[in-house]
């Protein structure tokens, strides 16, 4: 699976928009890009995931760029439950819903300043 | 609330212990994981089951032992384990098998944080 890069911490201002960028580069045309976040003595929560088009659901968005090189997680309106550790994962997707793990990278440490 | 339980929450043993963890799924999974993660690192993939059968093992010392007696339940057994093992160990389910989505994500619980003195 392709290895991606992201900033090692970010702040955001309570109610404003949170834009946590990730770099994957070397991202192959068959692989997908996860997003998931782990609040603080907690397990990792599933939060998006996409392949080419952008995508949004009740928790965020994923905007990739047309080369697919890198992503952009959006949280609209971010709240202070919303300081986590946020994985920008990329996993190949696989044929007959067989068992593929996670690998996860280092993330990002957002801070919701209020 | 998680869908993917993990008991005991927290556990302390002597290296001379024999102790193990839990974790159970309701949600019809039929791939299950564990994951190590030690303080302030991300989460290291240790062993993966599907269809009960152990798929993946990640070089992983013999003082751990995975077990997966049923679709909806995964144990852990730990024996001689040594103070760098402390860690939280989180488990996950996932959907398999023909009609399931390959790109379904993981459901992780909240993990067992285990201190070993």
């Amino acid at each position: 699976d392709a290895k991606t890069t992201q900033p090692t911490s970010m702040d955001c201002a309570e109610g404003r928009a949170a834009n946590l960028p990730c770099n994957h580069s070397t991202i192959s045309g068959n692989e997908y890009v996860y997003w998931y976040r782990q609040i603080h003595s907690q397990g990792p929560q599933y939060i998006i995931h996409g392949l080419k088009n952008n995508e949004t659901n009740e928790m965020a968005s994923l905007i990739i760029t047309e080369d697919r090189k890198s992503s952009t997680l959006i949280l609209p309106h971010a709240t202070l439950r919303d300081t986590a550790v946020y994985y920008c994962i990329v996993r190949v997707g696989s044929s007959s819903g067989s068992a593929r793990q996670l690998t996860f990278g280092s993330g990002t440490q957002l801070t919701v300043l209020p | 609330d998680t869908e993917v339980t993990q008991t005991p929450k927290h556990l302390v043993m002597g290296m001379t212990n024999k102790k193990s963890l839990k974790c159970e799924q309701h949600m019809g999974h039929r791939a299950m994981y564990w994951y190590k993660q030690k303080a302030k690192k991300p989460p290291e993939l240790m062993f993966v089951y599907s269809y009960e059968k152990l798929s993946i093992n990640e070089s992983v010392p013999s003082r751990f032992s995975p077990e997966c007696p049923n679709s909806s339940l995964l144990n852990l057994h730990l024996h001689a384990l040594q103070p760098e093992d402390s860690a939280l160990y989180l488990c996950a389910s996932s959907p398999r098998g023909q009609g399931a989505s390959y790109n379904s994500p993981l459901h992780f619980g909240n993990g067992t944080r285990l201190t070993v003195t």
